[in-house]
């Protein structure tokens, strides 16, 4: 059965960097995308961006350009998310999705603190 | 960006009642390609969203034939027949015939 799995959580400096995973099993991942998403709790969530697998093709949401960085292994079926020069602001529950939002990751908590 | 305006924000039903959640959207989600990329996910409190209905009206793998959903253009509804005590959570519209954005959810609780 098709499962993503993130990493644990995160306790982070402010000015620091996080990066994220996201393991992938039960399905072709070489061939489909992977989505991030951002959510503070009690918030609605945000789209991050977008990475194509099969050669590595990105998309950004704008307002995370500069911050986020999607890149993906394929060799063990595992998308990556890099979150650079940390605030507070980028405190939330950050999910992985896959390329038609049917399956998503467990979600984990970035906590950004001095 | 896309603005997605769901109403109402929260809602209250009984076991057994029929609701209904709008989604509107700021600009026409119906793309190039002849898709609305328009779905509908719920978020049970402390998990996942998980998604229900996508491309407007198809059912997600799994998920109750009690959800449905209809709409076109700009205008969206997610209908509950029939609500279920599991059925409680926030709700969430999305499109991505853009670059994809959410409403702001509906609560559901059951009374």
């Amino acid at each position: 059965q098709v499962k993503l799995q993130q990493s644990g959580a995160e306790l982070v400096k402010p000015g620091a960097s996080v990066k994220l995973s996201c393991k992938t099993s039960g399905y072709t991942f070489s061939t489909s995308y992977m989505s991030w998403f951002k959510q503070i709790p009690g918030q609605s969530i945000e789209w991050i961006g977008m990475i194509y697998a099969g050669d590595g093709g990105t998309g950004y949401n704008q307002k995370f350009k500069g911050k986020a960085t999607l890149t993906v292994d394929t060799s063990s079926s595992t998308a990556y998310m890099d979150l650079s020069s940390l605030t507070t602001e980028d405190s939330a529950v950050y999910f992985c999705a896959r390329g038609t939002f049917d399956y998503w990751g467990q979600g984990v908590m970035v906590t950004v603190s001095s | 960006d896309v603005v997605l305006t769901q109403t109402p924000s929260i809602l209250s039903a009984t076991i057994g009642q029929s609701v209904s959640i709008s989604c509107r959207s700021s600009q026409s989600l119906l793309d190039s390609d002849g898709n609305t990329y328009l779905y509908w996910f719920l978020q049970r409190p402390g998990q996942s969203p998980q998604r229900l209905i996508y491309l407007v009206s198809n059912l997600g793998s799994g998920v109750p034939n009690r959800f449905s959903g209809s709409g076109s253009g700009t205008d969206f509804t997610l209908k509950i027949s029939g609500v279920e005590a599991e059925d409680l959570g926030v709700y969430y519209c999305m499109q991505a015939t853009h670059a994809p954005t959410f409403g702001s959810g509906t609560k559901l609780e059951i009374k």
